[in-house]
């Protein structure tokens, strides 16, 4: 079942932060987000374990919530890089990934 | 290293035509992946494979098939092909399981069918 990502889109200033959200309706056994800029592929950016600490790179950052079986990715300080989609995939017990349907990001000077 | 590869780039195919989508990667990775990707949406897996010689099917496998003869190439073969198959197709490789490991894309396939 695939996840539900929130927003849909964001319209940012270059500083300003943003939160993107990732549900399932499913007990998760792990979190994948990438990110994808228009007409490349997808790029790994981290991966949450379920039991697992909250993650960090550079100035993105996640965290998983078992009980809510939802994952929040926090982009602080946004720059004009970070503008793509962002996907999140979801790992159920035994099965593949499932990507969400997508956040465009995009971020204005 | 190369990653992981993908031909051709661009293809254009008519109603009911055939072609074969070929991936390589040169990481050692036992798990690769087909997924197509429609415009402005989500990855959807069509076909992953465990290792070589092992396949199985994913979310959309309709339409597809796939070999996987050794560990570095994983073809995606379309039979009869139809407007609904147009999309981008994703190739992806990961050194095990999604549930602890990350999987590195090939740059995609955009295929047209009219």
């Amino acid at each position: 079942q695939q996840p539900v990502q929130s927003p849909q889109a964001v319209i940012l200033r270059e500083g300003e932060d943003a939160v993107i959200n990732c549900s399932s309706s499913k007990a998760l056994y792990s979190v994948h987000w990438y990110r994808q800029k228009h007409g490349e592929a997808p790029v790994f950016l981290m991966i949450l374990l379920k039991g697992g600490e909250q993650k960090g790179h550079e100035k993105i950052s996640a965290s998983f919530n078992e009980k809510k079986q939802q994952s929040s990715l926090y982009l602080t300080a946004s720059q004009l890089s970070y503008s793509g989609t962002y996907f999140c995939g979801t790992v159920y017990a035994g099965n593949m990934l499932t990507f969400g349907g997508g956040t465009r990001l995009m971020v204005k000077p | 290293n190369a990653g992981v590869t993908q031909t051709p780039k661009f293809r254009i195919l008519k109603i009911g035509q055939s072609m074969t989508l070929q991936c390589t990667q040169d990481m050692n990775h036992n798990y690769m992946y087909w997924y197509r990707q429609d415009p402005g949406m989500g990855l959807k897996l069509i076909y992953y494979s465990v290792g070589a010689g092992i396949t199985d099917k994913g979310e959309v496998p309709n339409g597809y098939n796939v070999s996987r003869s050794t560990t570095e190439d994983f073809p995606l073969r379309l039979e009869l092909a139809a407007p609904s198959q147009t999309s981008v197709y994703f190739c992806a490789s990961s050194y095990s399981g999604p549930r602890l490991y990350e999987q590195y894309f090939g740059p995609g396939t955009r295929l047209t069918v009219t």
